[in-house]
């Protein structure tokens, strides 16, 4: 069993970043991977990307490619995620996931709480 | 891309719930997972591998499909179960989700 804490609510202005991070704990394994998923207010889910544990391999989303950075501290088990350049439809419920490998496949089978990113004029 | 349908579904507790997921293209290894999001909380991972339900979720939960079609059936609804479902892909990059099913109380 992992438990995700991700860290607190951001303000940002439009133009400006943000990092949440992502602490993995609870088990002697450590997680294969990390994947990102945001949320928009009452909108569905959106995948952001993937970052290896082991080897910091990334894989972003292409409407947000050259904005995003994510990544991992092996040392603290922690992942971060940075988002440059926010717009107002950046504006959205920031998830992190992970888990193990499956047939060669991440599971998301543990998520973190969620961190509200507001970005504001 | 992932089409769920329906947008909503409107059931009451003891029925039998069918939630499908279709794929624009063929998912490859059948690696197909549905999620439960209830309001205010984290998705959680019920179905993965189009068929196998994760650690913790009731047998009422199943899955299946293969391809580009693809059926979560919840066969006995529980008051807990009046959540949004998604669907999402995990073969390859973009990991798509589905635009999701609110299956709500009649």
């Amino acid at each position: 069993q992992i438990q995700l804490v991700q860290s607190g609510t951001e303000v940002r202005e439009s133009g400006a970043s943000v990092k949440v991070s992502c602490k993995a704990s609870g088990n002697t394994l450590t997680p294969h991977g990390f994947n990102w998923v945001r949320q928009a207010p009452g909108q569905g889910l959106q995948w952001m990307g993937w970052i290896s544990a082991y080897n910091g391999d990334t894989d972003y989303a292409q409407n947000i490619q050259g904005r995003v950075t994510m990544t991992t501290d092996t040392s603290t088990t922690t992942a971060y995620m940075e988002l440059r350049s926010l717009r107002f439809d950046d504006t959205a419920v920031y998830y992190c996931a992970s888990g193990y490998y499956v047939s060669g496949k991440l599971l998301l089978e543990y998520w973190g709480q969620g961190t509200l990113v507001t970005v504001s004029s | 891309v992932l089409t769920q349908s329906p947008g909503t579904l409107s059931l009451s507790p003891g029925e039998r719930a069918t939630l499908s997921c279709r794929a624009s293209q063929r998912v490859s290894g059948n690696y197909l997972a549905w999620y439960q999001q209830t309001p205010g909380q984290a998705p959680t991972l019920l179905i993965y591998g189009a068929s196998i339900r994760a650690i913790g979720i009731p047998d009422r939960f199943s899955g299946s499909g293969s391809g580009t079609d693809f059926t979560l059936t919840i066969s006995r609804l529980e008051p807990e179960d009046f959540a949004v479902y998604y669907c999402q892909r995990y073969d390859s990059s973009p990991q798509t989700f589905g635009q999701g099913t609110k299956l709500e109380i009649k």
